[in-house]
């Protein structure tokens, strides 16, 4: 069970966008920074969004973060096929003083 | 370029060592917060433990306190997690991530694969 919930998996169709949602509380989501990583099939994870919405270089901008509360969004927009893969929301957890990750999203462009 | 490099994983049998190491380079590495991740096949991310540049601040997942230790080189540019009593449930690809103030990690190792069966 992590402390960060996503949804196991999304869908949607190429050029469509999705929303990938990581829940929290305000020991982790609530007071610190949110981060998400895209993760290909036996390859290591890629920063994709930091400090809540920002993009590395490199990241197109079809991709975006944001935090509301104790929860998170990954958006992803003009969907590619090669965008399947999975998607991991991370921050920190004051309490716990750990660091902590969703479960994961698998994204399937049908 | 930021490269990182891990090595050290194999077979080993409940109960027993191992020691994990990560090169890194491209960065000063003294004064970057490093951390290692694992994730068993098939499930998602774990994160393990965490060192700050100076080696003052150490945190470990619950799942391996007392059994893992974190540690870095910072005349070799290296990490590294000694891993003791090792169990099954320990098996997975481990990887080694820099990490900044506001813990995002970036970049990532290959990864390196433990697997703990008798």
């Amino acid at each position: 069970q992590s402390v960060l919930t996503q949804p196991p998996s999304v869908s949607a169709a190429p050029g469509q966008k999705v929303t990938i949602s990581c829940s929290g509380s305000s020991s982790n989501i609530g007071n610190n920074y949110v981060s998400w990583y895209q993760q290909f099939p036996g390859t290591a994870p890629k920063l994709l969004i930091y400090d809540n919405n920002k993009r590395p270089s490199g990241i197109p901008d079809r991709f975006s973060g944001s935090k509301s509360g104790t929860s998170a969004t990954l958006g992803i927009t003009g969907l590619q096929t090669g965008d399947e893969a999975d998607y991991y929301c991370g921050t920190w957890d004051s309490s716990l003083s750990a660091v902590v990750f969703g479960g994961g999203t698998k994204l399937t462009v049908l | 370029e930021v490269q990182l490099v891990e090595s050290g994983g194999g077979l080993v049998k409940p109960g027993g060592s191992l020691r994990l190491s990560c090169a890194a380079s491209g960065f000063t590495f003294s004064s970057s917060g490093m951390n290692w991740v694992r994730q068993a096949p098939g499930k998602g991310l774990e994160w393990v433990s965490s060192i700050s540049g100076s080696s003052i601040y150490i945190y470990y997942a619950d799942s391996v306190k007392g059994r893992f230790t974190i540690s870095r080189d910072n005349a070799k540019n290296s990490l590294y997690l000694q891993m003791n009593s090792l169990r099954a449930e320990d098996t997975a690809v481990y990887y080694c991530a820099k990490s900044s103030s506001s813990i995002w990690f970036d970049p990532w190792g290959q990864g390196t694969l433990v697997t703990v069966s008798s």
